[in-house]
């Protein structure tokens, strides 16, 4: 029962690198969403994806690009690093229309520093 | 945009008391709300989810009710632990989205 896990679990970086956190889910929900967690903010949702190769933006998407090539994988990159993208981003799946697999699960997250 | 309050940020109860954590939301067009736990250095848990057609869910312990016409969600806790400390979190559902509010982070002290 892997459920759904991100890697890496931590990650330091520096400003204008390219970055892509990693999201695998074992259950073949549908939906996959990525989030950030910050102080003050709560969770933020940067993007989605309804299946595979559908993807659409969430409410702070600008600096980040996902793919959806697999139904199981959701990569996040962050193709030029800045500091405000400091966060914690979590993955996170669901099945919607589905009763109970409406719930969202969560990763573990990952802990991202931008120096 | 929908705008998620839960009042207040934090809570500290003695060991066995009965608590309710609040949850208000602006725009009554939603498709579900959900409670989720979050422990430090964690990711969140799902621990109810209720239906815009519902009025609460239980489990266990938790009872979580919606009122969805005043825009108000309650999760209640009944015979509180020390293990349930943590950020208890609630999220509303709109129709691609979920807006969560910034959580109220329990403490039960033995």
């Amino acid at each position: 029962d892997a459920g759904i896990t991100q890697s890496p679990r931590y990650k330091i970086t520096e400003t204008g690198r390219q970055v892509t956190l990693m999201c695998h889910q074992t259950w073949s929900h549908s939906y996959m969403f990525w989030y950030r967690q910050d102080l003050g903010h709560g969770l933020r949702l940067i993007y989605y994806s309804a299946a595979a190769d559908i993807t659409d933006k969430g409410e702070v998407p600008d600096g980040y690009v996902v793919s959806r090539s697999k139904t199981e994988n959701f990569p996040l990159t962050l193709e030029s690093a800045t500091r405000s993208q400091t966060s914690v981003y979590f993955c996170a799946s669901s099945d919607k229309g589905r009763g109970t697999n409406e719930k969202l699960f969560f990763g573990s997250g990952t802990q991202l520093s931008v120096l | 945009k929908q705008e998620v309050t839960q009042i207040p940020a934090a809570l500290s109860v003695p060991e066995g008391e009965n608590l309710v954590l609040n949850c208000s939301f602006t725009d009554s067009a939603i498709y579900n709300l959900q409670w989720f736990r979050q422990d430090p250095g964690k990711g969140l848990t799902s621990l109810l989810l209720i239906q815009s057609s519902q009025r609460e869910q239980t489990s266990g312990r938790l009872n979580a009710s919606l009122d969805k016409s005043s825009g108000r969600s309650t999760l209640y806790i009944a015979a509180s632990q020390p293990g349930d400390s943590a950020t208890y979190l609630c999220a509303v559902n709109g129709a691609n989205n979920l807006f969560f509010g910034t959580g109220t982070r329990l403490t039960v002290i033995p």
